[in-house]
């Protein structure tokens, strides 16, 4: 399956401020996607990243607020915009195997705590 | 709109024992259904995955099934660890996204 990096594992910023963070996967893959987790719930998507095309979000989520890149095929950055305490989660990209039959695989996150 | 439900929320055993966590959705018109473990503050380890075709898949201590017509899936744990201790996360996978359940929290005391 695709191996994902993700980075940062954590952090903690101040409200107002922006973090972007990066996935980089060790195949080519059609589709990224974006998943938030706050605490204590399951997975939310934010949206899906085409590359070469405009991200596609899920409702509730604006681009504005939830800026994403794709500028290859290997490579995604999800920026968090003017953040606010409601905005610290796990956030973690997910790629679909580039083999058939074998699932999505997710980065290892990154824990975010907006102060 | 496709919700997936996953009973119990917590469980806590003894070592050893053999448990079984569920997962319900909505809708059958799944492409397929994903188990994920989740250690606290840590990203996704996929588990299994049941292609919507099959009836379950096993991997060593674990076995899931896939029933779509009465839409459940369920992960049997057999022989439970200590290090099995963490979230248990089912996914569906529908037309383009999945849809994540609630997850069961499971301790496995020593």
């Amino acid at each position: 399956s695709a191996v994902i990096s993700q980075k940062p594992s954590r952090d903690i910023c101040q409200r107002g401020t922006s973090l972007t963070i990066q996935c980089q996967v060790d195949s080519q893959v059609t589709m990224m996607f974006w998943y938030r987790q706050q605490p204590g719930q399951s997975l939310t998507l934010i949206a899906t990243a085409n590359q070469g095309s405009e991200a596609t979000y899920e409702s509730g989520f604006v681009i504005d607020k939830f800026p994403i890149s794709r500028p290859n095929l290997t490579f995604s950055t999800l920026t968090v915009s003017n953040m606010s305490p409601e905005d610290s989660s796990i956030y973690l990209c997910s790629v679909e195997s580039p083999r058939d039959r074998e699932g999505y695989t997710f980065g290892s996150g990154t824990r975010l705590t907006v102060v | 709109k496709q919700e997936v439900t996953q009973i119990p929320a917590a469980l806590s055993v003894p070592e050893g024992e053999n448990l079984v966590l569920n997962c319900s959705f909505t809708d059958s018109a799944i492409y397929n259904l994903q188990w994920f473990r989740q250690d606290p503050g840590k990203g996704l380890t996929s588990l299994l995955l049941i292609q919507s075709s099959q009836r379950e898949q096993t991997s060593g201590r674990l076995n899931a099934s896939l029933d779509k017509s009465s839409g459940r899936s369920t992960l049997y744990i057999a022989a439970s660890q200590p290090g099995d201790s963490a979230t248990y996360l089912c996914a569906v996978l529908g037309t383009y996204k999945y849809i994540f359940g609630t997850g069961t929290r499971l301790k496995v005391l020593a």
